[in-house]
């Protein structure tokens, strides 16, 4: 099986811009995780997506938002970008609840 | 969420066994203890779990102290590919979510 794929793997932006991530999963995982990583704060859970709905959702403003399409795979969207937001963004799959989660490589967002 | 405390960081010689240890204090009844681990470059990894009983895989092996308070993960034989960063996660397997909160973990250096 294909293990979770993310695009794109690198990005710049500027500050004000927004940015939208897109995490496809495992074939036949229905859960989607997004997380954060920073030197500062380490790995941080944003949301948390099953069978196309938000689950569950970490402690980060409203300008990073989410949505799971059908086929599973995720989309994250960041508006109004701030120097801050760089980052590493890691997506996650497991096939159902509390199983394993298996993570991608990430997308590298860095904020000018 | 019960919180675990790792040590920053540990160092081990190639070939020889290595004891990661984890202390969870708080831990509840229905919190499965976790292992991950993030090798440089790439997302986290899931080595293995367990809830009371010591666990063995292909990877490595959980020592779980009898008050679950703490543990230990043991990788027989170090690697230089096993230099990574080991994170101690508690995950409560009641409920429908499947959110992981991340410390900062235990960054092991494997030294040849």
């Amino acid at each position: 099986k294909a293990g979770v794929t993310q695009t794109p793997r690198y990005l710049i932006k500027t500050r004000g811009q927004q940015v939208t991530l897109s995490c496809s999963p495992i074939s036949g995982h229905r859960s989607v995780s997004w997380y954060q990583q920073t030197p500062g704060q380490g790995l941080q859970f944003l949301f948390e997506y099953f069978s196309e709905t938000q689950r569950n959702k970490g402690n980060f403003p409203g300008r990073f938002s989410g949505r799971q399409f059908s086929n599973s795979r995720s989309e994250m969207n960041v508006s109004t970008l701030e120097l801050g937001d760089s980052a590493l963004y890691l997506c996650a799959s497991a096939q159902g609840d509390r199983e394993t989660q298996y993570f991608g490589p990430g997308t590298r967002l860095l904020v000018l | 969420d019960a919180k675990t405390t790792q040590p920053n960081s540990m160092e081990s010689n190639e070939e020889e066994p290595v004891h990661l240890p984890c202390n969870h204090s708080t831990i509840s009844g229905t919190d499965y203890i976790h292992w991950y681990r993030q090798l440089p470059s790439q997302g986290p990894e899931y080595v293995i779990h367990g809830l009371t009983s010591n666990v063995n895989n292909r990877m490595a092996s959980l020592a779980i102290a009898e008050d679950r308070k703490s543990s230990t993960l043991i990788l027989h034989r170090a690697t230089l590919r096993d230099a990574a960063v080991y994170y101690c996660i508690l995950r409560d397997h009641r409920g429908n979510n499947n959110d992981m909160r991340f410390g900062a973990g235990t960054r092991l250096t494997v030294k040849p």
